[in-house]
């Protein structure tokens, strides 16, 4: 089955500053690959995603790119903000009809004012 | 769009007591739900797949009985934790796959605190 690791699990960086995360996959049928922001004590919410079809996504301050051939994903956050402190998770699916998401260990991002 | 919601937020139950999570996609059906439960700074745990009209599966070294779930509609699946016990407790939280765009998403719900006593 697939397995997905994170890295690192925790990040502290300055206001302002890049944030980076990077995920790796084995499972080669997966093809979607969603990262989730969660805050403490709410459920996780999406915040970007990539199909295998696509090797780089951006959205506004947020980047997702993913080398399929290495089996790795990483989420970039440009200009972080203090309300970008939160636990990210990246996850891994074979695209098909409701899937089950294996998701990554997580990475709590702190970021210094 | 593709909003999740989970009733209730949080409770706290006595030893011995059943519980019931309710989890409702807002505005889309979903014929799938999934059920995770998440310790403290430990990642999301899938416990079930929730498929509309038919039985749920369950994760190996999940216990069916003890995790009732009821998946009537297109719009709300339940979760029962049965005889609930202080190692129950943890957080809960259902995500609603929407097929938005052509991927099968999976939007999460607020999450449920439960607390046994």
């Amino acid at each position: 089955g697939e397995n997905v690791e994170q890295h690192p699990s925790t990040l502290s960086v300055q206001e302002g500053d890049s944030a980076v995360i990077k995920c790796t996959y084995s499972d080669s049928a997966s093809n979607y690959f969603p990262w989730y922001k969660q805050e403490l004590g709410k459920g996780p919410q999406l915040i970007i995603d990539i199909r295998s079809n696509v090797g780089e996504k951006k959205d506004q301050r947020i980047a997702v790119t993913l080398n399929k051939t290495a089996k790795h994903f990483s989420l970039h956050i440009t200009e972080t903000q203090p309300e970008d402190s939160a636990v990210y998770f990246c996850a891994a699916t074979p695209y098909s009809s409701a899937s089950k998401i294996i998701f990554g260990s997580g990475t709590r991002l702190s970021i210094r004012p | 769009g593709a909003v999740v919601s989970q009733h209730p937020s949080r409770v706290i139950c006595k030893s011995g007591t059943s519980v019931k999570i309710e989890c409702r996609s807002l505005d889309f059906q979903a014929t799938t739900m999934f059920w995770y439960r998440q310790f403290p700074k430990q990642s999301l745990m899938l416990m079930a797949t929730s498929n509309e009209g038919s039985k749920a599966t369950y994760e190996q070294g999940v216990e069916k009985d003890k995790f009732l779930i009821n998946h009537a509609s297109l719009t709300l699946s339940t979760l029962t934790v049965t005889s609930a016990h202080p190692e129950d407790s943890s957080f809960y939280i259902c995500s609603a796959a929407h097929s938005s765009g052509g991927a099968n998403t999976q939007y999460f719900g607020p999450g449920t605190r439960l607390t046994v006593l």
